[in-house]
């Protein structure tokens, strides 16, 4: 059974750093691409980030780049994604999707997906 | 990209049938058929229900089925029950790398 586990939201001020942790078990992790998708209060979901299965390739959405870091090992199943400068809009629930394919130009939908983890962004 | 764009909300009664729609422009389903549809109860899990717009994983009931025409798709579900009540979210392969979701709509079973 593929399973999907984010940890380390919390609150943190704005301005700050915090780091999420998506731990994942039940498939073979190195051969996937993985995301993270978020969703802000009251709002919908918003396409966060893409890493390829090696982790040599990342791609971000125009509102995080520059400013998030998605970073996987393998060794450890788990994905990271790093968040510095952060804002009061970066507010929301954090999950974690598996890709489709090993190659983000080939991932065509998320077949699974974690509960998430809150990041609030509050001075 | 802009999300794109779903009524916030739809509703029907056991057994009846209903249809979720999502549009964009032709930029946002970025000329691809990488159409999926995620079905959400809060607290949980997104679910993936149909992917390539109307392609069903499997245990996914036979009930749920997804169709594209021009810039909107659809979902439909059909012989609505109780547990259908959720959250819907379509979501598009929008090229460069980009993926976009629409902003979701709210099924009630009455």
């Amino acid at each position: 059974e593929v399973q999907l586990l984010e940890s380390g939201g919390g609150l943190v001020q704005p301005g700050g750093s915090l780091r999420l942790s998506c731990a994942g078990s039940g498939f073979t992790f190195s051969t996937y691409a993985m995301s993270w998708v978020r969703q802000a209060p009251g709002k919908g979901l918003e396409w966060v980030s893409v890493i390829s299965g090696t982790g040599g390739t990342t791609y971000y959405a125009d509102s995080v780049r520059g400013r998030f870091t998605s970073s996987r090992d393998n060794s450890k199943n788990t994905l990271y994604l790093q968040m510095n400068s952060l804002r009061a809009e970066d507010t929301a629930v954090f999950y974690c999707a598996k890709g489709s394919s090993a190659y983000f130009s080939d991932v065509r939908f998320f077949d699974f997906w974690g509960r998430g983890t809150l990041v609030t962004v509050s001075s | 990209q802009s999300a794109l764009t779903q009524f916030r909300s739809v509703s029907g009664s056991p057994g009846q049938s209903v249809t979720i729609s999502c549009t964009g422009t032709s930029s946002d389903f970025g000329g691809y058929n990488y159409v999926s549809w995620y079905q959400h109860h809060p607290g949980k899990a997104p679910k993936l229900m149909i992917y390539d717009v109307s392609e069903r994983p499997s245990g996914v009931p036979d009930r749920f089925s997804g169709s594209k025409s021009g810039n909107t798709a659809s979902l439909t579900i059909s012989g609505l029950q109780a547990e259908d009540e959720a959250d819907y979210y379509c979501c598009s392969y929008a090229g460069s790398y980009s993926w976009v979701f629409g902003g979701g709509t709210k099924l009630t079973v009455l």
